[in-house]
């Protein structure tokens, strides 16, 4: 089955306390992002990348890295968590070839750092 | 990425059918207008797609405006799995901008049996 697995679904965590998201597609999709989704603002991207070796910044960068060194995984990288980055976030994943190729959404992790 | 304006909520009942609207004054010729909709505890899911004619596909119709500042995306017949935040979204056809895709809050639909 075409999918985005995300991992884990629910995490909590402490300030400072590294973690990483993981995010894996099995679609062969060049193109992959993270958004965060908070109550009031809707859907916001941190990071995006177009193929391998290839990431930059969408709209909330700050406080994240990503890294993408093979095409099916997409880790998202909390270095320092802090309570600001308590939110739901998401992974997807889209072909590049065609621009109007739709975004196929994990079901989400909800993080929480207190 | 150009702005939508989106009611907030919006009612239908079961069975009935529900016409979405979306406003994107601001659309430049090339953007296309697409619908993506986030069930309770889901990530969001593509709906449908368009460019300036209407469309039709197995979930949804879209009815784009002649000047294409505004859209509205139609559900035949609502029932309950439909309730979910419908998010109206415009892309450019190319280049990275194209991936740079701004969800506003949309709109929460609720179907009442």
């Amino acid at each position: 089955e075409a999918q985005v697995t995300q991992n884990p679904r629910y995490l909590i965590t402490v300030t400072g306390k590294k973690l990483t998201v993981t995010c894996s597609q099995n679609m062969n999709h060049e193109y992959m992002s993270w958004y965060r989704q908070d109550p009031g603002l809707g859907l916001r991207q941190i990071y995006y990348s177009m193929n391998v070796e290839v990431t930059d910044k969408g709209d909330v960068p700050e406080g994240y890295k990503v890294s993408r060194k093979e095409k099916r995984n997409f880790p998202l990288i909390l270095e320092s968590p802090s309570p600001n980055q308590t939110s739901l976030y998401f992974c997807a994943s889209s072909l590049v070839s065609s621009y109007n190729s739709p975004l196929h959404f994990g079901n989400g992790t909800r993080l929480t750092v207190t | 990425d150009a702005k939508t304006t989106q009611p907030n909520s919006m009612e239908s009942n079961e069975e009935e059918p529900v016409h979405l609207p979306c406003n994107h004054s601001t659309i430049s010729g090339t953007d296309y207008i697409h619908w993506y909709r986030q069930l309770p505890s889901q990530g969001p899911e593509y709906v449908i797609h368009g460019l300036t004619s209407n469309v039709n596909n197995r979930m949804a119709s879209l009815a784009i405006a002649e000047d294409r500042k505004s859209s509205t995306l139609i559900l035949h017949r609502a029932t309950l799995r439909d309730a979910a935040v419908y998010y109206c979204i415009l892309r450019a056809n190319s280049g990275a901008g194209s991936y740079q895709l701004t969800f506003g809050k949309g709109t929460k639909l609720s179907v009442i049996p």
